[in-house]
């Protein structure tokens, strides 16, 4: 199983529409979670932390639940611009301290006219 | 901001030569730098953690005469792909932070294909 899944898509959806990503992961001893964007051939880009108490940053919308090992990310009144893939990210420390990083495959969202 | 650069952006070469890849974090001092590897549609996957200073520590299955490391500053790692070959093509990103606890700044990534 890997540790962090998510669905690959595509999601295709038209401009305005309101659309949700889920992403589970396996690692109970995870700590940071993060959804990331990577355009195509790109680099990934942080795009907000993820807490459980939920968090909303303009259109975005990020919730946790520890208990479930679910992460969400809503993407509301979806630009053109959305477009990209999504990635899910989860920090855990590893032996000898800090923290990594484990990538999920990423979904890919089109958002067409 | 913090920003990391990566270069070069793109390599293309010949089976059998070996590709320096360097990872710079311009305005802020990185305790620790990571590569990574992104093959078509897979997720990145962590191929080893720098510190500066020290010897890098590789992930399983990752070789280390290899995948040469070199992390001799702080705000410079190296990674040398190490006589090439196709199955190395890939795309190639580092990032850096300056502290345990700190997020990680990614660099925009090198595409290596090997012919």
């Amino acid at each position: 199983r890997k540790e962090v899944e998510q669905d690959p898509g595509p999601f295709n959806v038209p401009e305005g529409a309101t659309v949700a990503f889920n992403c589970t992961y396996s690692n109970s001893a995870s700590q940071s979670f993060f959804w990331y964007r990577q355009d195509c051939r790109k680099e990934p880009k942080l795009l907000m932390s993820v807490y459980s108490s939920g968090n909303e940053d303009g259109r975005f919308t990020a919730q946790l639940n520890r208990a479930s090992q679910y992460i969400s990310l809503l993407i509301r009144d979806s630009k053109l611009s959305d477009s990209a893939t999504y990635l899910c990210v989860v920090s855990r420390p590893p032996a000898g301290g800090g923290n990594k990083l484990t990538f999920g495959t990423g979904t890919q969202l089109k958002v067409e006219l | 901001g913090a920003v990391v650069s990566q270069h070069p952006s793109r390599v293309i070469c010949k089976s059998g030569t070996s590709v320096k890849i360097e990872c710079r974090s311009l305005d802020f001092q990185a305790t620790t730098m990571f590569w990574y590897r992104q093959f078509p549609k897979q997720s990145l996957m962590l191929m080893a953690t720098s510190n500066e200073g020290s010897k890098a520590t590789y992930e399983q299955g990752v070789e280390k005469d290899k995948f040469l490391i070199n992390h001799a500053s702080l705000t410079l790692s190296t990674l040398t792909v190490t006589s090439a070959h196709p199955e190395d093509s890939s795309f190639y990103i580092c990032s850096a932070r300056r502290g345990r606890n700190q997020p990680q700044h990614f660099g925009d990534g090198t595409r290596l294909s090997i012919l």
